[in-house]
């Protein structure tokens, strides 16, 4: 079955520090999402994508972040300079039309620490 | 603005025995969505219920709607040890996010 993936599984950075955190939906898919859970939390959106550009964004998703589909396979979220509180993993999600219309199918996430 | 409450937060339950794990919601929603999530790993689709009565089952996991009340269920039948997990309602209010419960970690005892 087509799953989505995320690279890498592990990301351990020093506060102020750009990150890049890496996803590849499933290749039919139109709809690319953001998710985040910090430790022992529930799972907060961050962001939507489609058509090249992000369709919907939450409060936490401020001027730190980006996203990025930078070829026709790639799905990217950048964090310029990473804040200690920005500890958390951080799932992709893709789905083949609006989440509206269809389930959501999450990678294995990466969990990136901030030190 | 949309917000979900599952509850409990926490369940401990002997194998063999049958618990329910509520999930209230506080604004019309399009649909619900019950996700697992094992220690460290992603979130697994479990049910999608789209309308008001809808009720799912697979195994000993059913899932039922009731959007007259905002109120989801999602019922275990004669729990076993590999049902442990965290179980996570999610709903969506209209827009692309989905807003989710805290979630409920569930352990079962042999």
């Amino acid at each position: 079955e087509p799953e989505v993936t995320q690279t890498p599984s592990h990301q351990v950075t020093q506060m102020g520090q750009e990150v890049i955190l890496r996803c590849v939906p499933i290749s039919n898919h139109l709809y690319f999402y953001w998710y985040r859970q910090i430790l022992g939390q529930k799972v907060e959106f961050l962001v939507s994508f489609y058509n090249n550009e992000i369709s919907e964004k939450s409060e936490i998703f401020d001027d730190q972040f980006s996203v990025e589909r930078p070829d026709g396979s790639n799905f990217t979220l950048k964090i310029r300079s990473t804040k200690l509180e920005d500890s958390a993993m951080y799932f992709c999600a893709s789905a083949k039309a609006g989440a509206l219309r269809e389930k959501l199918f999450f990678g294995s996430g990466t969990q990136l620490s901030v030190l | 603005e949309l917000k979900v409450e599952q509850n409990p937060l926490f369940l401990s339950m002997q194998e063999g025995k049958n618990y329910t794990i509520y999930c209230n919601y506080s604004t019309t929603s399009d649909r619900l969505y019950w996700y697992r999530q094992d220690p460290g790993k992603s979130l697994e689709s479990l049910f999608v219920l789209l309308s008001n009565g809808a009720v799912k089952q697979e195994g000993r996991l059913m899932a039922s709607l009731d959007t007259k009340a905002r109120l989801s269920t999602l019922h275990i039948t004669a729990a076993v040890h590999d049902l442990s997990a965290t179980y996570f309602c999610a709903v969506q209010g209209g827009s692309e996010k989905l807003v989710f419960g805290k979630g409920t970690k569930l352990t079962v005892n042999p």
